[in-house]
């Protein structure tokens, strides 16, 4: 089975701090993902990586960075922390980018339900 | 533009109904994935389906089925003799390419399922 674990599952930060969010996948995948889900909004995509030290911006990279110096490990990176990154994160990995089948499927961690305050 | 709709914000029913999670997708690509996640109130997201764009059968896994239909760009999930345990929010999503490499999900806004006894 896919394992993807969260660093936190619940985290309160101060505005201006900086806050690192830790994802590992145990299964060798190549992509990971971090997504925010807010209530109305669904899932929407933050970062994703397709391999080491590669990294494209998703839909809303704004206030954000990311990490991957190893292939397992995906950091989300918020530089200054702001209440409206008030949020749940959600960490996903993919097998490869094999644009077909199974390599498709993203498998996701618990979330971290982040409190900005 | 990709995306993802899901009309229903929220459903409730009593144990034992049939309940249908709409979805409904817009896409460009004419090759593509449409997925169902389910996210219980622990908050991680489990992966239930993936079907590719040139596989339109149905899909029966137990008390879950599903219906594709190209013609209206529908992906509909029937839950059959719903249980209280099905109680959860429900997420369909699109694959599509990513700018430089991999791919990417467009979720929908999810649908609250509650399952009353």
């Amino acid at each position: 089975d896919v394992k993807v674990t969260q660093s936190s599952r619940y985290l309160v930060k101060r505005t201006g701090e900086k806050v690192f969010l830790e994802c590992v996948q145990d299964m060798d995948h190549e992509n990971m993902f971090w997504y925010r889900q807010d209530p109305g909004l669904g899932l929407r995509l933050i970062y994703f990586s397709y391999d080491v030290k590669m990294k494209e911006k998703g839909d809303i990279p704004e206030g954000y960075s990311v990490s991957r110096e190893k292939k397992e490990r995906f950091s989300l990176i918020l530089e200054s922390a702001s209440t409206n990154q008030t949020s749940m994160y959600l960490c996903a990995s993919s097998l490869g980018y094999i644009t077909s089948g199974p390599q498709e499927t993203q498998y996701f961690g618990p979330g971290t339900r982040l409190l900005v305050l | 533009a990709q995306k993802v709709t899901q009309a229903q914000t929220e459903i409730s029913v009593v144990e034992k109904e049939d309940v249908t999670l709409d979805c409904v997708y817009e896409t460009r690509d004419t090759t593509y994935y449409l997925f169902w996640y389910k996210q219980p109130p622990s908050g991680e997201l489990v992966f239930l389906i993936r079907r590719n764009s040139f596989d339109e059968q149905n899909e029966i896994s137990g008390r879950y089925s599903w219906n594709f239909q190209k013609s209206t760009s529908s992906f509909n999930f029937t839950i059959t003799a719903s249980q209280v345990v099905d109680s959860a929010v429900y997420f369909c999503a699109l694959r599509r390419r990513g700018e430089t490499s991999g791919s990417r999900l467009t979720f929908g806004e999810g649908t609250q399922l509650t399952v009353n006894p």
